[in-house]
């Protein structure tokens, strides 16, 4: 089945730094990724995603980037702002035991921008 | 924020206990899921439903009971749990078969105890 794997696990940043999020996949026919953002005790919320037939997607100062080939993607996170403080969690679609769909959700990275 | 709702939002329960938890979404949804969030295992599938039927039960315990009535309503029946069981429970739900539309979205969660 799916595995994702996802780097770092912590991540510390200035205010106006960038940050990256790298992700991994294992299965080859998975072609939709989610990206998800938690703050402290709220619910996850989708901030992107990408289709397999795009390879770059962007939303104002957050950007995702898939490599199908190599079976990974990554969050790229412009002018970070205390705001930007959560835990983000990466996905990929695969099918469940009964033929329907599901997502495979990564560990999860804590961001903390610096001010 | 209302799109999917969950009750209670806290609960602490003896492990002789049996209570149930309840996930409502007001999206038109026919996918529905429950997640079991803790520090060790983040973002962890418990079961998924599809159009009122189960198409996933990741070797869940038989003490965690999915109940599915219809496509707007999820619950998880708990007896018996363990304190290991503590944890945050999140339903979500998303449009089922994916295409345009296939996000996940998330309730608030239930923050379960076991004494």
């Amino acid at each position: 089945g799916e595995n994702v794997e996802q780097h770092p696990s912590t991540l510390s940043v200035q205010e106006g730094d960038s940050a990256v999020i790298k992700c991994t996949y294992s299965d080859s026919a998975s072609n939709y990724f989610p990206w998800y953002k938690q703050e402290l005790g709220k619910r996850p919320q989708l901030i992107i995603d990408i289709r397999s037939n795009v390879g770059e997607k962007k939303d104002q100062r957050i950007a995702v980037t898939l490599n199908k080939t190599a079976k990974h993607f990554s969050l790229h996170i412009t002018e970070t702002q205390p705001e930007d403080s959560a835990v983000y969690f990466c996905a990929a679609r695969a099918i469940t035991q009964g033929g329907s769909e599901k997502l495979v959700f990564g560990k999860g990275t804590k961001l903390t921008v610096n001010p | 924020e209302t799109g999917v709702t969950q009750t209670p939002r806290h609960l602490v329960m003896g492990m002789t206990n049996k209570k149930s938890l309840k996930c409502e979404q007001h999206l038109g949804h026919n996918a529905m899921y429950w997640y079991k969030q803790s520090a060790k295992k983040p973002l962890e599938l418990m079961f998924v439903y599809n159009f009122k039927e189960q198409t996933e039960n990741n070797s869940v315990p038989s003490r965690f009971s999915p109940e599915c009535p219809n496509s707007s309503h999820l619950f998880l029946h708990l007896h018996t749990l363990q304190p290991e069981d503590s944890a945050l429970y999140l339903c979500a739900s998303s449009q089922a078969p994916s295409g345009v539309s296939d996000t996940q979205y998330f309730g608030p969660g239930t923050r379960l105890t076991v004494l």
